[in-house]
C-alpha cells in the first residue's frame, strides 16, 4: 500500500464547477506539497502545508493533520486548470525525502 | 533567476551508452535531488543530495551515478543505458527539508 494515496484518479468537470482532490497519508509529516503538472510539461509546486489552510487565485489547499489528510479545491474551474495535480509528503522517518501520490488528471471541458 | 535548469529536454539513446543528464539551480539551494516519472508509478527517487560533496542513495539508485561538487550543480551518469531507464526525469531543488521544492522542465529520455 502507498504511503500517499490520492482520490480520485480521475476527474472531468465542466467549466466552472468546483473541484475538490484528496490526498490520505499513512506516516507523520513535516510537510505536505501540492504540485501541477501540465500535459508534457514541467512540475510547479502549487503550496507547502504543515497545518491550516492556504489560498491562493481560484485554488485552496487544506491539511488536517490529526486526520493525515489534505485536499485541493479548485473553484471556478477553467479549461486551463487540466493537468495532473499531485500530492508529496515529507516525514522525518523517511529522512526528509518526499513521498508521491499516484496523482490526479483533471479534464475540465468548456 | 532561472530557477532549476535541466539539459537536455529530450534524448534517444542507445543500449549501452553512457550519458549525463545535468541539473543545475541558481537559488543557492542545498537540497537537490532527481526522480524518474513512469506512467502509473509516480515519481521515485533516484539519488539526493543535501549539500556539496554529499550524496545519498534513494528507491531506485541502480544504473545511475550523481555528484555534488558544487552547490549549483548536480549531474545525474547513466552508466550503461538500458530500456528499463526509458523513462521523464526531473530534478529538483529546495533550500531545507522545510521549505518549497522547486523542479526543472523535465527530460525525456528514451532507450533504444
Amino acid at each position: 500500500k502507498n504511503e500517499v494515496e490520492q482520490s480520485p484518479q480521475n476527474l472531468t468537470a465542466q467549466e466552472g464547477e468546483f473541484i475538490t482532490i484528496n490526498c490520505s497519508y499513512s506516516v507523520g509529516i513535516s510537510a505536505l506539497h501540492w504540485l501541477q503538472q501540465h500535459p508534457g510539461g514541467g512540475i510547479v509546486s502549487l503550496f507547502m502545508l504543515s497545518s491550516g489552510k492556504k489560498k491562493h487565485g481560484r485554488l485552496i489547499a487544506t491539511i488536517n493533520i490529526q486526520e493525515k489528510h489534505s485536499s485541493l479545491h479548485i473553484t471556478a474551474s477553467h479549461p486551463r486548470d487540466s493537468a495532473v495535480y499531485i500530492c508529496a509528503v515529507r516525514s522525518r522517518a523517511a529522512g526528509n525525502k518526499l513521498t508521491f501520490g499516484g496523482g490526479t488528471r483533471v479534464l475540465v471541458k468548456p | 533567476n532561472a530557477g532549476v535548469t535541466q539539459t537536455p529536454k529530450f534524448q534517444v539513446l542507445k543500449t549501452g551508452q553512457s550519458m549525463t543528464l545535468q541539473c543545475a539551480q541558481d537559488m543557492n539551494h542545498e537540497y537537490m535531488s532527481w526522480y524518474r516519472q513512469d506512467p502509473g508509478m509516480g515519481l521515485r527517487l533516484i539519488h539526493y543530495s543535501v549539500g556539496a560533496g554529499i550524496t545519498d542513495q534513494g528507491e531506485v539508485p541502480n544504473g545511475y551515478n550523481v555528484s555534488r561538487s558544487t552547490t549549483e550543480d548536480f549531474p545525474l551518469r547513466l552508466l550503461s543505458a538500458a530500456p528499463s531507464q526509458t523513462s521523464v526525469y526531473f530534478c529538483a531543488s529546495s533550500y531545507s527539508a522545510y521549505t518549497e521544492a522547486f523542479f526543472g522542465q523535465g527530460t525525456r529520455l528514451t532507450v533504444v
